[in-house]
């Protein structure tokens, strides 16, 4: 079983309010990924790391911010979050095999 | 283009058949494939991966990969209804080799 966690599961919050989405995994994996993925629509990626300080936008636009400063943990900001951006939010990390996914995080923008 | 193309479905078929879902790829320089399952509200779950051409079993599933075709497919035998749930396709270790690339999915229905 994969060893990635992410917090919270659901968020409800107001426009205009910063957030932080937490993902941490315990594989000591290099690579990690967030994806965006809406009901029953494809997974967009929008950021990803291959290490500790290395961090590349990804195929979709997003206003969002990522760091990552240990190896284990992989956080994804919202300076100021938006209606748009009410959708799943799904961090993964891979050793060099496939990718092992989070349970996610459920983001609703009011 | 799409870097993997697969058709979205739904694909229907009777419990106890065999499913079959295909996948293509775009960088003729991948190198490792793979196939997740996702469940309605659930995260991907990988169900197997392929890095060399020919077939991989395992259990139910089977993988099938031709790079000259660039063409990956999952073979589903005995369907139960359980198995009902999109399929994604993701491809690796091409031009960007940090990335995987997904297929949008293809749903199957498995009936009774």
């Amino acid at each position: 079983e994969a060893d990635i966690y992410q917090t919270p599961r659901y968020l409800v919050i107001g426009t205009g309010k910063k957030i932080t989405l937490e993902c941490s995994q315990t594989m000591g994996h290099d690579k990690m990924y967030w994806y965006q993925q809406d009901p029953g629509m494809e997974l967009h990626l929008i950021h990803y790391s291959y290490g500790v300080n290395s961090t590349e936008k990804g195929d979709l636009s997003s206003e969002s911010t990522v760091s990552r400063i240990r190896t284990e943990h992989f956080p994804l900001t919202l300076e100021s979050a938006r209606p748009s951006h009410t959708s799943q939010y799904l961090c993964a990390s891979s050793g060099g095999q496939g990718a092992a996914f989070g349970s996610g995080t459920r983001l609703t923008v009011v | 283009q799409k870097e993997v193309e697969q058709n979205s479905g739904p694909l229907s078929v009777p419990e106890g058949a065999i499913a079959s879902l295909n996948c293509t790829y775009s960088d003729r320089g991948s190198q490792s494939f793979f196939w997740y399952r996702q469940y309605s509200g659930k995260s991907p779950e990988l169900i197997m991966s392929i890095y060399s051409n020919g077939d991989k079993e395992d259990g139910r599933f089977t993988a099938q990969l031709n790079k000259a075709s660039q063409y990956v497919s999952l073979l589903i035998r005995d369907s139960q209804p359980s198995d009902s749930a999109t399929y994604l396709c993701a491809v690796s270790g091409g031009y960007n080799f940090n990335k995987f690339y997904f297929g949008s999915g293809t749903k199957l229905n498995v009936k009774p």
